[in-house]
This record gives structure tokens, C-alpha cells and sequence, in this order.
């Protein structure tokens, strides 16, 4: 299988407080787990990845966890602020392969 | 930074029309990517290719064909354009490798289809 499922599809959150998106995948090759973010009428952008001999990344507010047994992988976004509110995309990627597979997106709303 | 540029930006075109897009990237990505984006269905792939010469349908391919005459640039050809193809459509380029494929986008083209 090659699909990866991605929830919330819409998340709404009081600024200043955290959010999480959780992404599922099927092919337990996969090795690489990008998340990118789209603002309103743009494109998307890469904002961290995470690859598959680590279990948790931390960026600038943004926290990735991996776990491979249960081939789950989350974002959580801390202390969110307004120009957190887009779009964001997982993805899953097995090694040297061409396709890279998305989750459909979590609309995030960061409530002033 | 990666660069795709992605032409037209805009178009409006009439149903059985020919419609082409356009995609040109620097990086030297050997993979290049056509995705359409709907609301509630993401980012669906449509055509790709690993090189020059090469081109690979997706996931919905039907209606669409694809061209990739050199390493930078892949086109989009909508041969006979219908309204379910109005859309936003992402070109990207990226290079798998055994550590991971990052993608980078274009800007986008809305095309909209009457």
C-alpha cells in the first residue's frame, strides 16, 4: 500500500496554544517524512522532515515524532501565532523511489 | 534556493480546447512533477518523469499528457480541456535519493475551464 492518511483534515486552535496533526502510513519501507506548509495562495513549502533513524526533530516551534512501529509521524506546532494558519501536507517517501506520497492536508485556523 | 517557474499563472480556456503548461526549473532535478490541488482532495499527482525524455503517469492521469524534452523543463498538455480540469496545478522538481526526496514547487497555475 502506498497511502498515507493525514487528520485533522480542519483544526482550529486559540494563538498561543499548541496544535498536532497526525499522519499514518502504509509501506513500512517508507524512510523519509517531509512536511510542508501552504499559505493562502501559494505554494507549498518545505518546513521539516524527519528520516527514519530518528524518532523526534525540533525546529523553531515545530516538533516532529516518528514511530516506526506503528508507522505514525506528527507535527506539533507550539505557542502557534496567526501566521501559522495554512494548509499542511505529510508525505511519505521510500527510499530512491520517484513518488512521494501526501496525506490530503490539515487546514489549520489559529483563533486571535 | 530551488527555482520552478510554472507559465501561465492564469488562464481561462473553452471546453475541447487545447491547453499547455508549462514548467522550467535550475536545480537539476532529475524528477519533475505535475499535481493538481482541489479542495478535500490535496495534492493528487498527475504525471511525472526522472529524466529528459521520459514521462510516467500518477495517480490521475486520464485526460492529460505530459512532455519532458530536456532537464528543465516538463509540460502539462490538456489536449481536449474539460470543466472538471478547472484546478490549481503545481509543477515540482526533486531528486530521490536513498535519504529522501524533497520537493520544490512552482507557483502555480489556475486554470479554469468554461
Amino acid at each position: 500500500g502506498e497511502q498515507v492518511e493525514q487528520l485533522p483534515s480542519i483544526l482550529r486552535v486559540q494563538e498561543g496554544s499548541s496544535a498536532s496533526i497526525n499522519c499514518t502510513y502504509e509501506n513500512s519501507a517508507s524512510n523519509y517524512f517531509p512536511w510542508y506548509k501552504q499559505e493562502p495562495g501559494e505554494n507549498p513549502k518545505l518546513i521539516i522532515d524527519i528520516r527514519s533513524n530518528m524518532e523526534r526533530k525540533q525546529t523553531q516551534g515545530l516538533i516532529v515524532l516518528l514511530d516506526k512501529k506503528a508507522k505514525r509521524f506528527s507535527l506539533h506546532i507550539t505557542d502557534t501565532q496567526p501566521g501559522d494558519s495554512a494548509m499542511y501536507f505529510c508525505a511519505a517517501h521510500r527510499p530512491n523511489a520517484y513518488k512521494v506520497i501526501f496525506g490530503k492536508g490539515t487546514h489549520l485556523h489559529v483563533l486571535p | 534556493e530551488a527555482a520552478v517557474t510554472q507559465s501561465p499563472r492564469n488562464k481561462v480556456a473553452v471546453t475541447g480546447g487545447k491547453v499547455t503548461l508549462s514548467c522550467n526549473q535550475t536545480n537539476n532535478h532529475n524528477n519533475m512533477y505535475w499535481y493538481r490541488q482541489d479542495t478535500g482532495h490535496g495534492l493528487r499527482l498527475i504525471h511525472y518523469s526522472y529524466g529528459a525524455g521520459s514521462t510516467e503517469k500518477g495517480d490521475i492521469p486520464d485526460g492529460y499528457k505530459a512532455s519532458r524534452p530536456s532537464q528543465e523543463n516538463f509540460s502539462l498538455i490538456l489536449e481536449l480541456a474539460t470543466p472538471s480540469q478547472t484546478s490549481v496545478y503545481f509543477c515540482a522538481s526533486g531528486d530521490a535519493t536513498d535519504s529522501g526526496n524533497t520537493l520544490y514547487f512552482g507557483e502555480g497555475s489556475r486554470l479554469i475551464v468554461v
